[in-house]
């Protein structure tokens, strides 16, 4: 158990629906990323929040967009989903960042778009 | 330009021998990080291992070592006396720490799925 919990674990939904994926980091961790991956495109880097702050943005699409909130969670907000959105959506946390820091993956939140 | 390559889409290993998964990388910045997860099947992703780009010796951890050699930029990992346990997914990823504010931005291989066979 890696400390990052998500929820929900599994989510169904149709084309052209609005989700909130829930991303909780392990106690003290400042940094929170979000991952997807999908068949299509591998394991891509979407975006990183540090202490409340948007600190790095990677393929993330214009419909998708993300917070963290003083307590340190993250939402992760998909909009107008597409089929091409199924993926499994990682969210990671770490003490704090750089290039030597482990990223706690947490176990994911399964996306199916229908 | 692909910035990882893992050019072994699936590999099989003899159980209790030593396999070792390829990974080669692509970057200017001379202050980066690799690092190795593995996805079982039910799909989390586990750490395994890391190397600095300014680590003299190769990282190791258990039965788990990292073949750093820089200048042909390759970070395979070397997995000694295999378990069925290890049958899993194992990708590669890179960091690169030149600009501060995307240190925490890993960069992922498309994988490589190792069998190991009883």
């Amino acid at each position: 158990d890696s400390g990052v919990t998500q929820t929900p674990k599994h989510l169904i939904t149709a084309t052209g629906q609005r989700v909130t994926l829930r991303c909780s980091p392990r106690s003290g961790d400042l940094s929170v990323y979000w991952y997807q991956q999908s068949l299509d495109q591998g394991l891509q880097f979407l975006i990183q929040y540090y202490n409340g702050e948007e600190r790095a943005k990677g393929n993330i699409l214009e419909r998708f967009s993300a917070q963290q909130f003083p307590d340190l969670h993250s939402e992760l907000n998909l909009s107008s989903l597409e089929l091409g959105d199924s993926a499994l959506y990682f969210c990671a946390s770490s003490v704090v960042d750089g290039i030597n820091y482990e990223q706690y993956f947490g176990p994911g939140t399964r996306l199916t778009v229908t | 330009a692909q910035k990882i390559t893992q050019t072994q889409p699936g590999m099989f290993v003899q159980e209790k021998e030593a396999v070792t998964l390829d990974c080669t990388y692509d970057t200017s910045d001379p202050s980066y990080g690799l690092f190795w997860y593995k996805q079982p099947s039910s799909g989390e992703m586990i750490f395994l291992i890391y190397q600095g780009s300014y680590d003299q010796q190769n990282a190791t951890e258990g039965r788990y070592s990292l073949n750093f050699q820089k200048a042909r930029k390759s970070a395979n990992l070397v997995i000694s006396a295999s378990q069925l346990g290890d049958s899993a997914m194992y990708f590669c990823a890179m960091r690169e720490g030149g600009q501060v504010t995307n240190a925490g931005k890993s960069t992922f291989g498309d994988g490589t799925t190792l069998t190991v066979k009883p």
